[in-house]
């Protein structure tokens, strides 16, 4: 069963430190995983998107890493601010049928 | 361009009541899905058509069934509504192997 999980289910960190979310996932075939911030109420908006051979990429302050072999992945925010307080959701694309995989979402709290 | 518009944004309804929402996608998309979510609650796939045709669908009652024009506009309707059907409804348009993009989502509350 296609499946993704994500971990913690939420998190609170101090302003200005730096935070790990994490992603695995049980999709197959894989076409690409996708990483989105949602805040409170409105949809939400795409941070990062990795295919099968990338293994780490970079936006802004976020940096999402991809480990294909053990079907896990990583988002780190680096120097945390008030305003990435949201939901962070991972999302696995199935080749086979363009379904989009989504995970429950960490919901993560900065703290001043 | 313009983004993934939804309407409307706010909506009250009485249980057994139906309801229809409307998403129109970002011009050139053709694949519209519906996403259901609850308080604390990840997104819940509802169904996704494309070029007028639903393509996936997710575990939902029939009680939630939708449409798609030859615009790509699409229409949800929940027939019969629950108290559990409260929630945030958000549509997302694609186009060919692109990100989904969503609207602001419709906020249903069934009283």
């Amino acid at each position: 069963k296609n499946q993704v999980e994500q971990s913690p289910q939420s998190l609170i960190i101090l302003e200005g430190k730096n935070c790990t979310l994490q992603c695995n996932y049980t999709v197959s075939p894989f076409s690409n995983l996708r990483w989105y911030k949602q805040d409170t109420g409105r949809g939400p908006v795409s941070l990062t998107i990795m295919t099968f051979s990338e293994n780490t990429k970079s936006n802004g302050r976020y940096t999402a890493t991809l480990d294909a072999d053990t079907k896990q992945s990583s988002l780190h925010i680096t120097a945390s601010q008030l305003s990435d307080s949201a939901s962070y959701i991972c999302v696995v694309s199935a080749d086979s049928n363009y379904q989009l995989i989504w995970g429950a979402g960490t919901k993560l709290i900065i703290k001043p | 361009k313009a983004g993934v518009t939804q309407t409307p944004r706010y909506l009250i309804k009485t249980r057994g009541q139906q309801v229809t929402l409307s998403c129109s996608p970002i011009s050139g998309h053709r694949s519209v899905s519906w996403y259901q979510q609850t308080p604390g609650q990840g997104l819940q796939f509802l169904f996704e058509y494309f070029s007028e045709t639903q393509r996936n669908k997710g575990n939902f009652p029939g009680r939630f069934s939708g449409r798609q024009f030859s615009n790509s506009r699409s229409e949800m309707n929940v027939s019969t509504l629950e108290l559990g059907d409260s929630a945030l409804y958000l549509c997302a348009s694609r186009g060919i192997n692109t990100e989904a993009f969503f609207g602001q989502g419709t906020r249903l509350t069934v009283v």
